[in-house]
């Protein structure tokens, strides 16, 4: 089935470093989505992506798309202790739209 | 409603026993999803209604598993005989239209003991 992949799965930096996510689909997705989770909280969307190679920023944080729209970014700029959670990629199969496929998340530390 | 609520907020059943679980959406919400978070694990996929119809259930892992909206707004997720592997955490999603963002309560966790 279709499998959507995130690398790496834990990651330790020091507040200040920056920080990348990477996103793997088997197949070709319609969109993608990023998420985070607080330790103990509920997943929060971040940001939608749909166009092919699109790339979007919020203030630290910048989403890209891939060309082929099957692999996708996080990268946050400058790390703060408050970007500490797991950051999920989810996808729409582009033949279906109903159903979400997640990623299994990168859980971010972040030493003072 | 001011977001996606879910209750209980936590629940310990004993092994056998039924379990309910609530779900309200967020009001005007058509899609609802409801998935299962284990510990350390991303959300997998348990079912999905458009309205009050239950379009995709493919991802409910026995026939112990049930979930309705009748109406098309409140929706439960019924375990049958439940077992010690059901302990997880249940987010219930909900959005407009689907797909799109989809709006996460804060979740049900379960412990089956």
């Amino acid at each position: 089935g279709q499998q959507v992949m995130q690398i790496p799965q834990y990651q330790h930096v020091q507040e200040g470093e920056d920080f990348t996510t990477y996103c793997n689909s088997s197949t070709t997705l319609s969109n993608i989505q990023w998420y985070k989770q607080r330790p103990g909280g509920h997943p929060v969307f971040l940001i939608q992506l749909v166009k092919s190679g699109e790339v979007k920023k919020q203030k630290r944080l910048t989403f890209q798309f891939g060309e082929a729209k099957k692999n996708s970014s996080l990268h946050i700029t400058a790390t703060q202790t408050t970007d500490v959670g797991t950051y999920f990629c989810a996808g729409y199969n582009a033949g279906n739209n109903r159903k979400l496929i997640w990623g299994l998340g990168t859980s971010l530390a972040v030493n003072p | 409603g001011a977001g996606v609520s879910q209750s209980p907020r936590y629940k310990v059943a004993k092994r056998g026993q039924d379990v309910a679980l609530r779900c309200d959406p967020i009001s005007g919400h058509v899609s609802l999803f409801w998935y299962q978070q284990a510990l350390g694990q991303g959300p997998e996929f348990l079912t999905y209604f458009q309205n009050e119809a239950q379009l995709d259930k493919s991802g409910l892992p026995s026939d112990r598993f049930f979930a309705e909206r009748p109406e098309g707004s409140v929706s439960t997720l019924k375990i049958q005989r439940t077992q010690k592997e059901d302990s997880a955490v249940y987010l219930c999603a909900s959005s407009y239209p689907s797909p799109g963002t989809q709006y996460f309560g804060p979740g049900t966790r379960l412990l089956v003991l």
